[in-house]
């Protein structure tokens, strides 16, 4: 139940396309889903976030779709830029445990120039 | 603005061999996490800390220790190195919030066991 699966693990894009990740959660006691953008040799950084209580969360080229009653949650990438090129992770957590998050296991996205 | 530091950012050890990583924050943050990165399994918890001389098991602790002696510091110890840890471990931290917050990685220690 503390899964959240993530797909698809790599995904290939041309350049001014869109990319899209998905994500599905099993706890619904989970309330709070960023997601991360990690650049080759470097950590993890939050890119967008969303809470169950809107269903879509957009800044800039990225969008968060959320379906609380499908349990999932996706990250669209609009005009996709080759640096937008890295690896994408969700999470999911639940705020009174404090910042205690589940990861997907991460899509490694190439955008093609 | 560091940010979080992380140190060694390369190391090799052989089985057996006990070492530790280093993680500073700059920002006074309370909340400070260990994570292991593996290919196709994301990032997994190993332990982390909600505040100065407090620590807590995470998802895969076995075979680490930690300690957080001080706010700014978090340390990540392995007594007995085996290649099962093998990994790429990143120290991260956050501010304490139940309405959603950051969380802010180092850039990463790759760590090699043979």
């Amino acid at each position: 139940q503390q899964q959240v699966k993530q797909s698809p693990q790599s995904l290939i894009v041309q350049k001014g396309g869109i990319s899209i990740i998905n994500c599905a959660y099993e706890n619904t006691a989970f309330d709070y889903f960023p997601w991360y953008q990690q650049f080759p040799g470097k950590g993890p950084a939050l890119l967008i976030a969303i809470r169950p209580d809107v269903s879509e969360k957009k800044e800039g080229r990225f969008t968060i779709s959320f379906n609380k009653s499908a349990k999932q949650f996706s990250l669209h990438i609009m005009d996709s830029q080759p640096g937008d090129s890295a690896t994408y992770f969700c999470a999911a957590s639940m705020l009174i445990y404090g910042q205690n998050f589940v990861f997907g296991p991460g899509t490694r996205l190439s955008v093609l120039p | 603005n560091a940010g979080v530091t992380q140190t060694p950012k390369f190391r090799v050890l052989k089985t057996g061999q006990s070492m530790t990583l280093l993680c500073a924050q700059d920002m006074n943050h309370e909340y400070m996490y260990w994570y292991r990165q593996d290919p196709g399994m994301g990032l997994r918890l190993i332990h982390y800390s909600v505040g100065e001389g407090t620590t807590a098991k995470g998802e895969v602790p076995d075979g680490y220790n930690v300690s957080r002696l001080k706010k700014q510091n978090f340390l990540l110890g392995l007594e007995s190195a085996a290649p099962s840890q093998t990994s790429v471990y990143f120290c991260a931290s956050s501010r304490q919030s139940h309405s959603g917050n950051t969380i802010y990685f180092g850039e990463g220690s790759w760590l090699t066991v043979v």
